[in-house]
């Protein structure tokens, strides 16, 4: 039982790049959401999910991308990628009567 | 105003010392409550979900105040092995944190 897996753990992109931050989970989970942290802003939600083919846009969704054709996955994308994005992304997942998300490791992009 | 606030740290404090934290909530129809626990440059990770009759885990005892939107943490006898950043959590439909303090327990 892996939990929440997330790929890649790091990234560099140039400005304008677009890339897909890969989440999965083998938890049959229906709830799943993308965060960004940042220093001194705490984790803020950038697009979640409630089921397969359902999403809905978090706090901070301009420039991300989400979809969710399977119960498992939960992809991310970058359109094109600005320094601002420079961030530690995370992703999670719970039961919808769960207590509390499960967390992946992060993927730390940077993007210059 | 942020929906979850928390108090700024970061706090330092000796081993054994007892250490308080605080959180306010402004979403009134928020339904569960709940720290969460963040190690340098790792994930999150649940510590204790929070009741109105407040809870107790071992050393760490959380209380939920409806009435103030007010959620609190307290450690008692703080071990070198606390130190990490406490997340304040407050979960409606989707989960939102609060900026997070900081501990550190020094020898």
């Amino acid at each position: 039982n892996a939990g929440v897996t997330q790929t890649p753990k790091f990234q560099v992109l140039k400005t304008g790049q677009s890339m897909t931050l890969q989440c999965a989970q083998d938890m049959n989970h229906e709830y799943m959401s993308w965060y960004r942290q940042d220093p001194g802003m705490g984790l803020r939600l950038i697009h979640y999910s409630v089921g397969a083919g359902i999403t809905d846009q978090g706090e901070v969704p301009n420039g991300y991308n989400v979809s969710r054709s399977t119960t498992e996955d939960f992809p991310l994308r970058l359109l094109s990628a600005a320094p601002s994005q420079t961030s530690v992304y995370f992703c999670a997942s719970r039961e919808p009567q769960g207590f509390g998300y499960t967390f992946g490791s992060g993927t730390r992009l940077t993007v210059v | 105003r942020k929906e979850v606030e928390q108090d700024p740290g970061p706090f330092n404090v000796p081993e054994g010392a007892t250490v308080a934290f605080n959180c306010t909530y402004s979403n009134s129809a928020s339904q569960s409550f709940f720290w969460y626990r963040q190690d340098c440059r790792k994930e999150p990770k649940l510590l204790m979900s929070v009741y109105s009759s407040g809870n107790e885990d071992g050393r760490f005892t959380a209380q939920l105040n409806r009435a103030s939107q007010y959620i609190s943490l307290l450690i008692r006898d703080s071990k070198l092995s606390d130190s990490a950043t406490y997340l304040c959590v407050v979960q409606g439909g989707k989960l939102i944190f609060g900026q997070g303090t900081e501990l550190s327990v020094k020898p």
